[in-house]
């Protein structure tokens, strides 16, 4: 079966820009996760959703981060006036129940110019 | 809040040889999680190994194992007979049990080895 899949892989924006990454987690997955990855860096933990109720936005670094999953399967992560510090690869997870394995995609790789 | 300590920023062995990453974390949880997580170069991040902090058997998984010291907060990896293929990112990650509620699924990372395997 498919895996975490991600889009778009990479992404340039102008500083200012809102964008909008896309995680499609594997059929069935009722956990999904976000995380940011800085260069040289390990992931960060940004939201948490089971299925569509996002039960954890702690790690959100500002209002300006957004994400959603309102049929409990695509997630989308918004990123509204982009700013430098919003440079990292963003990273999803999803994972079949609580406690379970985390499936990772292939992550987003956010540019801000 | 939960910490995870991984000291070596950069390892390099020959093919072949045994290598082990350190790991120490902290936490005032009784029951959790400890993961090691290895990102090839092309960036997917894939599980190795996994050990639950209630069990006091080390996990093992074909040539790699762990020494997972509760008491120490420390959770090593082995690897056996690295391989060429072995050359990744590896990270330490602990997670809350689940019912711990809220986001406790969240992992922790550490700030990852580079682990180089060289021919």
């Amino acid at each position: 079966g498919a895996g975490v899949s991600q889009s778009p892989r990479y992404k340039v924006a102008k500083r200012g820009q809102d964008v909008a990454l896309r995680c499609d987690p594997i059929s069935g997955h009722v956990s999904l996760f976000w995380y940011q990855q800085a260069l040289g860096q390990g992931p960060e933990f940004l939201t948490y959703f089971q299925n569509e109720a996002q039960l954890d936005k702690s790690g959100l670094p500002s209002d300006r981060f957004f994400a959603e999953r309102p049929e409990g399967s695509v997630s989308t992560l918004k990123i509204q006036r982009t700013q430098q510090e919003d440079s990292a690869v963003y990273l999803c997870a999803s994972s079949q129940t609580s406690g379970d394995e985390q499936y990772f995609g292939p992550g987003t790789r956010l540019t801000v110019t | 809040a939960q910490t995870v300590t991984q000291s070596q920023p950069e390892m390099s062995v020959q093919e072949a040889e045994t290598v082990t990453l350190s790991c120490t974390y902290d936490t005032s949880e009784s029951n959790y999680y400890l993961f090691w997580y290895k990102q090839p170069p092309s960036r997917q991040m894939i599980l190795v190994i996994r050990q639950e902090a209630y069990k006091q058997q080390n996990a093992t998984e074909n040539r790699f194992s762990v020494n997972f010291q509760k008491a120490a907060k420390s959770f090593s990896l082995k690897i056996s007979d690295s391989q060429l293929g072995d050359t990744a990112m590896y990270f330490c990650a602990f997670m809350k049990p689940f019912y711990s509620g809220g986001g406790a699924d969240g992992l922790t990372f550490g700030k990852g080895t580079h682990l180089i395997i060289q021919p």
